[in-house]
């Protein structure tokens, strides 16, 4: 059975760092696409980065490049989610995606004064 | 940026009648390797995602084949036959042909 399932989220204030954690069991790790996709409450998905399988590839949306950086340890079976200096904007639920045919449960970023 | 534009925001259904979700792209999501990677999601309340269906009509595995997608370019849909009790929550269209990958705002289908 594939599984996903994310830690690292907290309440952070504006300006800081956490890093987000996506503990994958189930499949061949190393083969897949990897994505992080967050969700702000009451609010539609967005797409936030993607790494290829042997992590030579990693894309952004705009609003983080600079800030986020998404890495992975195959040797783990580990997605990660560096993200430094925080703001409002970024809170939301945090999840991690296999090609987006698999999903965890999410883990919620809350950044506020 | 593609825009998603999904339609109706709101869609108010009776169980047993069919439904059926737009999603509009701004540019056409016709990939390099001749694929249109366009996907549909399913989320109902309190839970995560699930794709129900990949590359504009391909049903994931488990998915009732009451779900259909259709469309091709920049116009495409997502139909629910007949729908039962369970289908309640949003539906999210995603295009992962171009960079960065973008999502409609979601579609909220309710008995």
């Amino acid at each position: 059975e594939v599984q996903l399932v994310e830690s690292g989220g907290d309440l952070v204030r504006p300006g800081g760092s956490l890093r987000l954690s996506c503990a994958v069991s189930g499949f061949t790790f190393s083969r897949y696409w990897m994505n992080w996709i967050r969700q702000a409450p009451g609010m539609g998905l967005e797409w936030v980065a993607n790494i290829s399988p042997d992590g030579s590839q990693v894309y952004y949306v705009d609003s983080v490049k600079g800030r986020f950086t998404i890495s992975r340890d195959n040797a783990k079976n580990s997605l990660h989610l560096q993200m430094n200096s925080l703001r409002a904007d970024d809170t939301a639920v945090y999840y991690c995606s296999r090609d987006t045919d698999s999903w965890g449960q999410g883990t919620l970023v809350t950044v506020s004064s | 940026d593609v825009v998603m534009t999904q339609s109706p925001l709101s869609l108010p259904v009776t169980l047993g009648q069919p439904a059926s979700i737009s999603c509009r792209s701004s540019q056409r999501l016709v990939y390099s390797d001749g694929n249109t990677r366009l996907s549909w999601f399913q989320q109902r309340p309190g839970q995560s995602p699930r794709r129900l269906i990949s590359k504009v009509s391909n049903r994931d595995s488990g998915v009732p084949d009451r779900f259909s997608g259709s469309g091709s370019g920049t116009d495409f849909t997502l139909k629910i036959s007949r729908v039962e009790a369970e289908d309640v929550g949003v539906y999210h269209c995603m295009q992962s042909t171009h960079w960065p990958h973008t999502f409609g705002q979601g579609t909220k289908l309710e008995i």
